[in-house]
């Protein structure tokens, strides 16, 4: 069962776009919302991260939005940029604390 | 650069052969974590360590899959009589504290089983 549910599966996007990728949870439990960006043949790098008591995080082009009612948050990336080209995780901590539950990933393609 | 190393990069076993994964934490960092990537999926968790303790292996399969973290050394991922479906990238994180940080991760161990 997936615990953090992730879409588009891919993204397409010209550059100085708004790129936006969703993602929802069911547990409550989960305290603490990270996306990671991972480049081929890296390890994943992380962006941003919000906690649920905030409901908009931004730095520089990204920015996360956290609806904590609805379970979802999000993140978008202003003005993308080809160099923005990569796969984007979110993610949230679970109720021990010990591990991060990770979406499925969306592939970003940002075209010049 | 002292980041989270992961060696090797690649490694390709046939099955029934063993695997050795190393993950050396960034420097001042003694909360290991290992996660395993299949294509086109999210990364899983594995298990979680600290120095000469697993905090929490919940997330390791139960048969052929072991990981320690000593005193001295890189963490060790070892898998045991190797079967295909453990082709996948392995992936170690670390953190200053248990919890409450972000984990920074290494580049991976891509493992292929023959």
């Amino acid at each position: 069962q997936q615990q953090v549910k992730q879409s588009p599966q891919s993204l397409i996007v010209q550059k100085g776009g708004i790129s936006i990728i969703n993602c929802a949870y069911e547990n409550t439990a989960f305290d603490y919302f990270p996306w990671y960006q991972q480049f081929p043949g890296k390890g994943p790098a992380l962006l941003i991260a919000i906690r649920p008591d905030v409901s908009e995080k931004k730095e520089g082009r990204f920015t996360i939005s956290f609806n904590k009612s609805a379970k979802q948050f999000s993140l978008h990336i202003m003005d993308s940029q080809p160099g923005d080209s990569a796969t984007y995780f979110c993610a949230a901590r679970g109720d021990t604390g010990n591990q991060f539950y990770f979406g499925t990933g969306t592939s970003l393609t940002v075209i010049p | 650069n002292a980041g989270v190393m992961q060696n090797p990069r690649h490694l390709v076993r046939r099955r029934g052969q063993e695997a050795r994964l190393r993950c050396s934490p960034m420097k001042g960092h003694s909360h290991v974590y290992w996660y395993r990537q299949l294509p086109e999926e999210g990364l899983k968790f594995m298990v979680y360590l600290q120095k000469e303790n697993i905090i929490d292996e919940s997330g390791m399969p139960k048969e052929r899959f072991s990981a320690e973290f000593p005193k001295e050394g890189p963490s060790i991922l070892r898998i045991q009589q190797v079967v295909r479906g453990d082709s996948a990238a392995y992936f170690c994180a670390s953190s200053p504290v248990a919890a409450g940080v972000p984990q920074h991760f290494g580049d991976g161990t891509r493992l292929s089983i023959l």
